[in-house]
C-alpha cells in the first residue's frame, strides 16, 4: 500500500460536461502519474507530474489537462467529457528512494460518459 | 521508442499446471521491467521487477520472470498455478533512470485457471 487514494472510485456523467478526478498520496513522492485503462490497451500515459506545478502531457492528453498545486494532490480534468473518455482511469506514485525505481498504483475511478 | 508485446491476450491454464506468461520489448537503452497483476475489479499490484543484478527475478505469490538482454524478453512463470491466480497479468518497461520515468505497458495477458 503506496498511501494512494483516488476519488470519485465511480462516476456517470453526461458528455459535454466538465469532470475532475482527485489522487491523494500520503509519502510525499515527488512523481506522480495519470493512466487510462482500456480494453486491448493496456494502460496509457495521459499526463505526469514531476513536482508542483510541473506536469507535462503523455501519449493520449488531448481533452485532458492536470494540476498539482500541492505535492499529495494531483487532479485530472476533462474539460468536456466525450463517450470516448468511458475509461478506467488510475494514478500512479513513483518511488524513487535510494535503489528503487518503481510505480504503484491507485485503485481506480470507474468513469462513463453518457 | 519503447513498446512492449505481450505475445498471448489469453492464457487457459489447468490448476497445479505450470504456465509461462510471455512478454518482449524494444527499446534503444537500457530498461527497468516490470509485471503488474490486476485482480477482477481492483487496481494493479506489483508482481516483480527487474532494475539490475540477477537476471532471475522472483515475486510475490510463487511467481518469477527472467530478464534474457539478447532476446529482449522478460517471461514470468509459475510452476504451478492456483485458481486464485486468475488475473490479468501487464508486462511494463520504463527507461533507465529517465526524467520522465512513466511505464510503458504491454495490453495484458488474461490467465484463467480452470480447476
Amino acid at each position: 500500500d503506496a498511501g494512494i487514494t483516488q476519488s470519485p472510485r465511480h462516476k456517470v456523467t453526461e458528455t459535454g460536461t466538465p469532470v475532475t478526478l482527485r489522487c491523494h498520496q500520503t509519502e510525499n513522492h515527488r512523481y506522480m502519474y495519470w493512466y487510462r485503462q482500456d480494453p486491448g490497451h493496456g494502460l496509457r500515459l495521459i499526463h505526469y507530474s514531476y513536482g508542483v506545478k510541473d506536469t507535462d502531457k503523455g501519449e493520449v492528453s488531448d481533452g485532458y489537462s492536470v494540476s498539482r498545486s500541492k505535492t499529495e494532490d494531483f487532479l485530472l480534468t476533462l474539460e468536456s467529457a466525450t463517450s470516448s473518455q468511458t475509461s478506467v482511469y488510475f494514478c500512479a506514485i513513483r518511488a524513487t528512494s535510494g535503489s528503487q525505481d518503481t510505480q504503484y498504483f491507485g485503485p481506480g475511478t470507474r468513469l462513463t460518459v453518457l | 521508442a519503447q513498446s512492449v508485446t505481450q505475445l498471448d491476450s489469453q492464457v487457459p491454464v489447468f490448476e497445479e499446471a505450470p504456465v509461462e506468461l510471455r512478454c518482449n520489448y524494444s527499446s534503444s537503452v537500457s530498461v527497468y521491467l516490470f509485471w503488474y497483476v490486476q485482480y477482477p475489479n481492483q487496481g494493479l499490484q506489483l508482481l516483480l521487477k527487474y532494475l539490475s543484478g540477477s537476471t532471475l527475478v522472483k515475486g510475490i505469490n510463487g511467481f518469477e520472470a527472467e530478464f534474457n538482454k539478447s532476446q529482449t524478453s522478460f517471461h514470468l512463470r509459475k510452476p504451478s498455478v492456483h485458481i486464485s491466480d486468475t488475473a490479468e497479468y501487464f508486462c511494463a518497461v520504463s527507461n533507465y533512470g529517465g526524467s520522465q520515468g512513466n511505464l510503458i505497458f504491454g495490453k495484458g495477458t488474461k490467465l484463467s485457471v480452470k480447476p
